[in-house]
């Protein structure tokens, strides 16, 4: 398996643009995640779904982000609109159960100028 | 909610000494998780420790779980330039996510 796949691995945008992050988790796996990690905050996680349905989302800092799963094999976290303090690297991971190993990907760095 | 502080936040060593990171929380986990993350890379998991006083060795790599559950600790014997990296630990309380520390940051110098 190609394991957790991202995309892009980098964004450059501009404050009051939208972002959409993307996530391709392993096959077969029931539960994917996303974290944001900052110097400052280190890794937080926003939200993760269970069989493509939101089960927690009290780590989503504010309203302008909204995170999908239309399918077992994609996600999407959107920014709308971005401001500079978004800027981090977020990660997507997923994992077969809940309380097994949890693999993350490679991330994709935001910078909002 | 569940912290987990780690320390030191940098360590920088030479090749070949040892040393010891720490994961500390004033939180009771069911168990706890130490990963390693590469520049660029994602986070990796190296071992999980669940039973409160258990030593786990990978390799030169030894973790150990607190008796109480709520602290852990990695030692590195003999380092090499490959040990560095971020070295992370993780939490898992009652819930499904993962409350992770802000990690060690660990340079080895040839």
């Amino acid at each position: 398996d190609a394991g957790v796949i991202q995309s892009p691995r980098h964004e450059v945008t501009e404050m009051g643009q939208e972002v959409t992050l993307r996530c391709k988790p392993i096959s077969g796996h029931d539960y994917l995640f996303w974290y944001r990690q900052t110097m400052m905050r280190g890794l937080e996680l926003l939200i993760y779904f269970n069989n493509n349905v939101p089960i927690d989302d009290s780590g989503m800092p504010e309203d302008r982000f909204s995170a999908k799963m239309p399918n077992a094999s994609f996600s999407t976290l959107k920014i709308q609109p971005s401001e500079p303090r978004d800027s981090a690297v977020y990660f997507c991971a997923s994992s077969l159960l809940p309380k097994n190993i949890q693999y993350f990907g490679a991330g994709t760095r935001l910078s909002v100028l | 909610t569940q912290l987990l502080e780690q320390s030191p936040q940098f360590l920088s060593i030479q090749e070949g000494e040892n040393l010891t990171v720490y994961c500390n929380s004033s939180s009771v986990f069911s168990s706890l998780q130490w990963y390693r993350q590469e520049p660029g890379e994602g986070p990796v998991l190296l071992v999980t420790v669940v039973t409160g006083g258990e030593v786990k060795k990978l390799k030169r790599l030894t973790f150990q779980f607190g008796d109480a559950r709520k602290d852990s600790s990695l030692h590195i014997t003999a380092a090499q330039t490959g040990d560095t990296g971020l070295y992370l630990c993780a939490g898992r309380g009652g819930a499904d996510g993962l409350t992770f520390g802000k990690g060690t940051h660990l340079i080895i110098q040839p």
